[in-house]
């Protein structure tokens, strides 16, 4: 019963380097989500995907890349790491439901813990 | 900018009490709310969700929406220390929308 999987779990970047994040989700959700959390913050959004091939920016694009090449993986990007993208990053899914106002619930993984130094 | 507010507390009650968590959203438009919790370490979990003016009640648990007052709260009752844990508002637009989240209210409950 994996559900959403995200790797690394933990992860120290120099300043300057580049990395993915891995994540993948084996419910056929067309939705997938990443999102960043910062210490006594909320979830923000960074970029999410509503099908195969189609990526869209959230609330804090800059500095990450996605793609969405299959419905089970959506990878997040860092390039030139920075202190700043020092958080916690939960990779998401979700199917909308027939009944549309009910739908969307989202299934997160177990998130990853970046630190940039 | 669509905000959603919620008081960071912490929020203190004593075992058996009721506690009430409450979070305050910008946007009108608004349809679908969430209550998430999230463990110290750990990944969002839904609790539950409700679209429609009033209560909703599901075991301990009781979410009440007043979209006039764009108020959405969440009561536990009977409270226990294991629902210690920091509780996340969550808010969806109209039609396909992602979702936005407030800050999270922490809830401790003593023994």
């Amino acid at each position: 019963n994996a559900g959403v999987t995200q790797t690394p779990k933990f992860r120290i970047l120099k300043i300057g380097q580049s990395m993915t994040l891995q994540c993948t989700q084996d419910m056929n959700h067309n939705y997938m989500y990443w999102y960043r959390q910062d210490p006594g913050m909320g979830l923000k959004l960074i970029y999410y995907s509503v099908g195969a091939g189609i990526t869209d920016k959230g609330e804090v694009p800059n500095g990450y890349n996605v793609s969405r090449s299959t419905t089970e993986d959506f990878p997040l990007r860092l390039e030139l790491a920075a202190p700043s993208q020092t958080s916690v990053y939960f990779c998401a899914s979700s199917s909308p439901s027939s009944q549309a106002l009910s739908g969307n619930t989202i299934y997160f993984g177990e998130g990853s813990w970046l630190t940039v130094v | 900018q669509k905000e959603v507010e919620q008081n960071s507390g912490p929020l203190s009650v004593p075992e058996g009490a009721i506690a009430s968590l409450n979070c305050t959203y910008s946007d009108r438009g608004s349809q679908s709310f969430f209550w998430y919790r999230q463990y110290s370490g750990k990944s969002p979990e839904l609790i539950m969700f409700i679209y429609s003016n009033g209560d909703k009640e599901d075991g301990r648990f009781t979410a009440q929406l007043n979209k006039a007052s764009q108020y959405v709260s969440l009561l536990i009752r009977d409270s226990q220390p294991s629902d210690s844990a920091t509780y996340l508002c969550a808010v969806k637009g109209r039609g396909y929308s992602t979702l936005t989240f407030g800050k999270g209210t922490m809830l401790l409950v003593s023994p």
